[in-house]
């Protein structure tokens, strides 16, 4: 069964640095992309950041872009966010994702979430 | 980016009827990369259709998917007690990702 656990949600000041962690258990994490999603309170879903495979080519929103850092340790089965100047438009809850491919060479989708940490930028 | 909006922003029904979900792509999808997903509140979004057309694992078949290009169509066939959510739909063909705003079946 899949299981992915986030971890390291905290109220912080703005200006302030955040690690978030999303422990993965239940398939072979270096074989699969990785993504992180935010639902900033009462609000919708958008998409923060994803990290591919083996090379580990990143992409980020324009809104994250420069300020946070995904990064994937396949030796620990953990995803990482690394969150540097944060704003409190950066308040959210934190999805990690495990993106599926249908077939080899089709685009994947976020197909397994964990649970969510929360985090809280004010002063 | 693509900016996708879906229509109503809240559908009120009753259980045993139909519910019909819009989701517009401002420019077109490509090769129909467009998912959906349920979230109840307090709980992670859970995915009930990929590829447009295609149902995850495990999800009813009185959830269906349809449309290509951009405009796409999430059905609920007869409506049960547990699915009063909220609904969103994914473009995942380009960077970034984006959602639509989402769509909340009440009773």
């Amino acid at each position: 069964e899949v299981q992915l656990l986030e971890s390291g949600g905290d109220l912080v000041q703005p200006g302030g640095s955040l690690r978030l962690s999303c422990a993965a258990s239940g398939f072979t994490f270096r074989n699969y992309a990785m993504s992180w999603v935010r639902q900033a309170p009462g609000e919708g879903l958008e998409w923060v950041s994803a990290i591919s495979t083996s090379v580990g080519t990143t992409y980020y929103a324009d809104s994250v872009k420069g300020r946070f850092t995904i990064a994937r340790d396949d030796s620990k089965s953990t995803l990482y966010l690394l969150m540097n100047s944060l704003r409190a438009e950066d308040t959210a809850v934190y999805y990690c994702a495990k993106l599926v491919e249908v077939a080899t060479g089709t685009k994947p989708f976020p197909a397994y979430w964990g649970q969510g940490t929360l985090v809280t930028v004010s002063s | 980016e693509i900016v996708l909006t879906q229509s109503p922003g809240t559908l009120s029904l009753s259980p045993g009827e139909r519910a019909t979900l819009s989701c517009r792509a401002r420019q077109s999808v490509s090769s129909s990369y467009l998912a959906w997903y349920q979230q109840k509140p307090g709980q992670a979004p859970r995915l009930l259709i990929h590829g447009a057309s295609s149902r995850a694992t495990g999800i009813p078949d009185r959830f269906s998917g349809s449309g290509s290009g951009t405009d796409f169509t999430l059905t609920i066939s007869r409506l049960e007690p547990e699915d009063f959510a909220v609904y969103y739909c994914l473009q995942y063909g380009s960077s970034p990702l984006t959602f639509g705003g989402g769509t909340k079946v009440e009773i």
